[in-house]
């Protein structure tokens, strides 16, 4: 059964800084990864998909990568705002099954 | 703009007394999901429907049903709410083709049980 994680749980950093959120799963035959944004009390918002064949995503000051043989994801931020503070999910979805979601990253941009 | 609503965002009910969460979609996808979250967790699958055949979760408890009457709407009942169902419970989509099995979110229904 899948299992995913998300280091670290917590981060925090000052505006502007480049940073990279970890995600890792135990079962590398995913069909695709994605990437979701969470506000306090609000929905999902999805950031990135990297389907299996795909070795990275970008959109705009975000970049996703895959690498399914060491069962790892990364979500790079580039040049931080305070507007970036969130949680940060990934989702992983296997043949056969459904999305198994980490617990997130907390993101905390200082002004 | 094609999308996911719940409704309502916020509801409130007492213990043990019945209550009904709704969702709705514009973008035509064949799967639709209910997710429970709780407090800095992440979702929990309850159910999901693949066009109307349904599927729940092992652990999902008898006191969460659902219904989908067609491809747009889906609905989560809770029959006998206790205070551990307090949670965000959220929506999503899916289409059923190819590798874009993205899912699309809704804004969530935020449950309070007093």
């Amino acid at each position: 059964k899948q299992e995913v994680t998300q280091i670290p749980a917590a981060l925090s950093v000052p505006e502007g800084e480049n940073l990279v959120l970890n995600c890792s799963f135990t079962d590398s035959a995913i069909y695709n990864l994605q990437w979701f944004r969470q506000d306090p009390g609000k929905g999902l918002t999805s950031l990135l998909l990297i389907q299996s064949s795909q070795r990275e995503q970008t959109s705009g000051r975000l970049n996703a990568s895959l690498d399914k043989s060491s069962g790892r994801s990364t979500l790079y931020i580039a040049a931080s705002q305070p507007g970036d503070s969130a949680t940060y999910l990934c989702a992983a979805l296997n043949y056969g099954q459904n999305f198994v979601f980490g617990p997130g990253t907390r993101l905390s941009v200082l002004p | 703009d094609a999308m996911v609503i719940q409704n309502p965002r916020y509801q409130v009910t007492q213990f043990g007394k019945p209550v009904t969460l709704s969702c709705s979609q514009t973008l035509n996808h064949n799967v639709m999901y209910w997710y429970q979250q709780k407090s800095s967790q992440a979702p929990k699958l309850l159910f999901h429907y693949y066009d109307k055949d349904f599927n729940n979760e092992a652990d999902t408890p008898d006191n969460f049903q659902s219904r989908r009457p067609n491809t747009s709407f889906c609905f989560l009942d809770i029959r006998s709410p206790g205070l551990g169902d307090a949670a965000m419970y959220l929506c999503a989509t899916s289409p059923r083709s190819g590798g874009l099995n993205e899912q699309f979110f809704g804004p969530g229904t935020r449950l309070t049980v007093l």
